[in-house]
This record gives C-alpha cells, sequence and structure tokens, in this order.
C-alpha cells in the first residue's frame, strides 16, 4: 500500500540555519503531497502542498518539491526561527481516497536562540 | 482562522469502559474524519463520513468503533469496550471537500488512557 517515510527526529538546529526534513514516499497512483506542522498544544495544519510531479509548495519560507523520479518531498527552509520549533508531518493523499491520508512517523525540530 | 473543536483534550477510562470523544467540526464542512496516533508511532487514519455515513475505513475501525453525527454540529467516535491498545491521540478533522487534493483541518486532540 502507499506510505511516506521520513526522517526521524528530533533535529536540533540553531537559529538561521538551513533546514531540510527528508520525505520519501511510495505509491500506486499520483498522490498528492502535504506538509503538516504541529505545534505545541495544537493540532495539525497545513503548511504546503503540490499536486503533481515537479510542483513546487511554499509557505512562510517552507518550500518542497514534488520529485516523481526521486520519489521524494523534502521540506526545506534557509533560515529557520525559534518558532520554527514544531513537529513536521510528511503526508500523501490518492485522489481517489475521502480524506484517507498517509502520515510519516514526524519530524520534531528544535530551534534553540 | 475557523477552527475543528475537540473535546475532551484528555480522557482517562478504564479497559472495558465505553468511550465517546467529541468533535465540532468547521460549520461550512462536509466531510470529517478520525484519525489516531499511538505514542511513538505515525498518524494514522480511521474512518471518513460524507453525508451521515462512513466514506472508507481503515482495518483498525472494526465493530468496536462507530461515528455518528448526531446533530448539525457535533461528530463523535464512539469505542465500544475500550482495550489498552487504543491508549492513543485522537485526532478529529474536517474539510469542504475531498478528492485527494483537500485541506484538512485538523482539531488538536483528545488523549486517551486506558488503564
Amino acid at each position: 500500500g502507499d506510505s511516506v517515510t521520513q526522517m526521524e527526529g528530533p533535529v536540533t538546529l540553531s537559529e538561521e540555519a538551513f533546514l531540510t526534513i527528508n520525505c520519501t514516499y511510495t505509491a500506486t497512483g499520483y498522490p498528492s503531497l502535504f506538509w503538516y506542522v504541529q505545534y505545541p498544544g495544537e493540532g495539525l495544519q497545513l503548511l504546503l502542498k503540490a499536486t503533481k510531479a515537479d510542483d513546487k509548495g511554499s509557505n512562510k519560507g517552507f518550500e518542497a518539491t514534488y520529485r516523481k523520479e526521486t520519489t521524494s518531498f523534502h521540506l526545506e527552509k534557509g533560515s529557520v526561527q525559534v518558532s520554527d520549533s514544531a513537529v513536521y508531518f510528511c503526508a500523501l493523499s490518492d485522489r481517489r481516497s475521502w480524506g484517507k491520508f498517509q502520515f510519516g512517523a514526524g519530524t520534531q525540530v528544535v530551534v534553540t536562540p | 482562522e475557523p477552527e475543528v473543536t475537540q473535546t475532551p483534550s484528555h480522557q482517562v477510562t478504564q479497559m472495558g469502559q465505553e468511550v465517546i470523544l467529541r468533535c465540532v467540526p468547521i460549520s461550512n464542512h462536509l466531510y470529517f474524519y478520525w484519525y489516531r496516533q499511538i505514542l511513538g508511532q505515525k498518524v494514522e487514519f480511521l474512518v471518513s463520513f460524507y453525508n451521515n455515513e462512513i466514506s472508507e475505513k481503515s482495518e483498525i475501525f472494526d465493530d468496536q468503533f462507530s461515528v455518528e453525527r448526531p446533530d448539525g454540529s457535533n461528530f463523535t467516535l464512539k469505542i465500544r469496550s475500550t482495550k489498552l491498545e487504543d491508549s492513543a491521540m485522537y485526532f478529529c478533522a474536517s474539510s469542504e471537500r475531498t478528492g485527494g487534493n483537500e485541506k484538512l483541518f485538523f482539531g488538536s486532540g483528545t488523549q486517551l488512557s486506558v488503564l
């Protein structure tokens, strides 16, 4: 079945550092890909998405490009802030599904001043 | 931004007891979902619900689980006879549409602890 694998955390880095969180997927169809973020005490929030190959999703300085050839959707941010400390989830959704997202295990990111 | 609200934030119950987790989806949304996350594991899909019917469910969603939209605003998940392995964070979500491209809005979760 469809699945998502993302790098384990925690990832600890200093403010203004470059962040990359790797995400790869396996899917039989043509999924849409998502990054969700969960801040402490809150629900998952959509950060960005891409619906087809070579699409780039971006939001709040974060970017991810849908790479079909490498089945990847890595999340990047050029200069992180303390407020980016959160858990980040990579996810995919098949167009044939009814909100049945496959999530990765989540990567905790800790940004220190 | 509109929010999905879940109550309670934390529920403790004894094994074998019934629990009902409650959710108030965003008011104009038509599609509703439950997910759960066992500590240290992935967020897992349980069920999707539309037009007062289950649209899709996972293998986890067995006969012990049921969902209901008892009125125009609430969406509930019932576990009839809880087991220790049901201990998890349960997330409710809703969306305006579906089709694989939908934006899901999640609640902040109910932490269920089965003793």
